[in-house]
């Protein structure tokens, strides 16, 4: 699976948007982008993925660009519970497995 | 639909000791996986089972072993406890396995202290 590069950590300010940027230069055509996050002491929580459209759902939307090294979590509207360590996790999608690479994530903090 | 249910939450027990954890998918869910999170080296894949099978296995030692039941229950064993093996263990279960869209579903985790 690709290796994803993250910032350590961001701010957001609650009410705006949070905009997460996540690198994934080596990615291969079949690797498909998740992201997770963990808020503190739970389990990691899954988000949203895709693999080359970008893709909104409930919590949030997925941009990655049109060369696929980067990508960019979204979301619009951040409150306090949305401080947690973000993850972006790029993998083969087949049925050899689930396993899933975390790197070091990136820990956002939602200040009033 | 119930989540992924861990048990114990949390354990403490003495190097040299050994530990078993048990882990309850989602129901339907076949695949079981297991993670341990320390602070200093974050996330890591142990191993994972689908249909009572071990189909991949990260790289830890031959004192971390699984298995899975018929009934996708999957317990985690930890022979010969080390300082180091304090961490918290998650378990995550998916429908089935490598499918595009194979969203994972995390417990709480147990917290395990090894004194």
């Amino acid at each position: 699976d690709a290796k994803t590069t993250q910032p350590p950590s961001m701010d957001c300010a609650e009410g705006r948007a949070a905009n997460l940027p996540c690198n994934h230069s080596t990615i291969s055509g079949n690797e498909y982008v998740y992201w997770y996050r963990q808020i503190h002491s739970q389990g990691p929580q899954y988000i949203i993925h895709g693999l080359k459209n970008n893709e909104t759902n409930e919590m949030a939307s997925l941009i990655i660009t049109e060369d696929r090294k980067s990508s960019t979590l979204i979301l619009p509207h951040a409150t306090l519970r949305d401080t947690a360590v973000y993850y972006c996790i790029v993998r083969v999608e087949s049925n050899a497995g689930n396993m899933l690479t975390f790197g070091g994530g990136t820990r956002l903090m939602v200040k009033p | 639909k119930a989540g992924v249910t861990q048990t114990p939450r949390y354990l403490i027990k003495t190097r040299g000791q050994q530990v078993t954890l048990s882990c309850s998918p989602i129901s339907g869910h076949r695949s079981v996986s297991w993670y341990q999170q320390t602070p200093g080296q974050g996330l890591q894949f142990l191993f994972e089972y689908f249909s009572e099978t071990q189909r991949n296995k990260g790289n830890f030692p031959g004192r971390f072993s699984g298995r899975q039941f018929s009934n996708s229950r999957s317990e985690m064993n930890v022979s010969t406890l080390e300082l180091g093996d304090s961490a918290l263990y998650l378990c995550a279960s998916s429908f089935q396995g490598g499918s595009p869209y194979n969203e994972q579903f995390f417990g709480p985790g147990t917290r395990l202290t090894v004194l």
